[in-house]
């Protein structure tokens, strides 16, 4: 099975802040990922696959990056509606997720 | 408007079972593969069940193996989750998950609400 680790697992930040979240493949999954987004008592939301295609409708300030086993999500200004969970996805073999990263108000 | 409607949580004893439904709208339900995917309370998402569009494939979770039976009804445009056996562990928020095509080939593109199962005595 293919694990999907990210860091960290909470992150404290600012309106206005660049923020970075990195997601580690334990095996390489090509560019076979996907982020996303999810507020409490909601269902997640597509943010980013194939490791940098932003979802249509997604606010250009996320992007993705990364290849192989090493992946990054960045904010590059947050804004009050990005505080919420992040996660990263392995589509290359069945499905596994990242444990998860909170982006809380600092 | 692409939408998914899980039915059918509820709270059941160990050992019991319980039949989740999705009900889908606003697409072509037999023309896509669909998932089912759980969330823990507090934790994070765990890949449970697929079902390709023809039902002649079905994966799951070694964690629901032998437990958990997917299957769909392409006629009503309903997903189903029979959960056998349950435990503990399996409380979770279940959601049933569109896989899209194309561009997002094996994506989860679209998501339900979510409902309860909560095992306990």
């Amino acid at each position: 099975d293919i694990q999907m680790t990210q860091s960290p697992s909470t992150l404290s930040a600012s309106v206005g802040d660049r923020v970075t979240i990195t997601c580690q493949a334990s095996q390489s999954v090509t560019r076979w990922l996907a982020w996303f987004q999810q507020k409490p008592g909601r269902a997640p939301k597509l943010l980013v696959y194939k490791a940098s295609i932003l979802e249509s409708g997604v606010p250009s300030r996320f992007s993705g990056s990364g290849s192989g086993t090493e992946f990054t999500l960045t904010i590059s200004s947050l804004r009050p509606d990005d505080f919420a969970t992040y996660y990263c996805q392995q589509y290359h073999t069945f499905w596994t997720f990242g444990q998860g990263t909170t982006v809380e108000m600092k | 408007e692409v939408q998914l409607v899980e039915s059918g949580g509820g709270l059941v004893q160990p050992g019991g079972s319980l039949r989740l439904s999705c009900a889908a709208s606003g697409f072509t339900f037999s023309a896509y593969d669909m998932n089912w995917i759980r969330q823990a309370p507090g934790r994070g998402l765990e890949w449970v069940s697929y079902i390709r569009r023809s039902s002649s494939t079905i994966y799951y979770a070694d964690s629901v193996k032998g437990r958990f039976t997917t299957s769909r009804d392409n006629a009503k445009n309903s997903l189903y989750l029979q959960l056998n056996n349950l435990r503990a562990e399996d409380t979770a928020v279940y959601y049933c998950a569109r896989e899209g095509s194309g561009d997002h080939d094996n994506l989860f593109d679209y998501w339900g609400q979510g409902i309860l199962v909560t095992v306990a005595s």
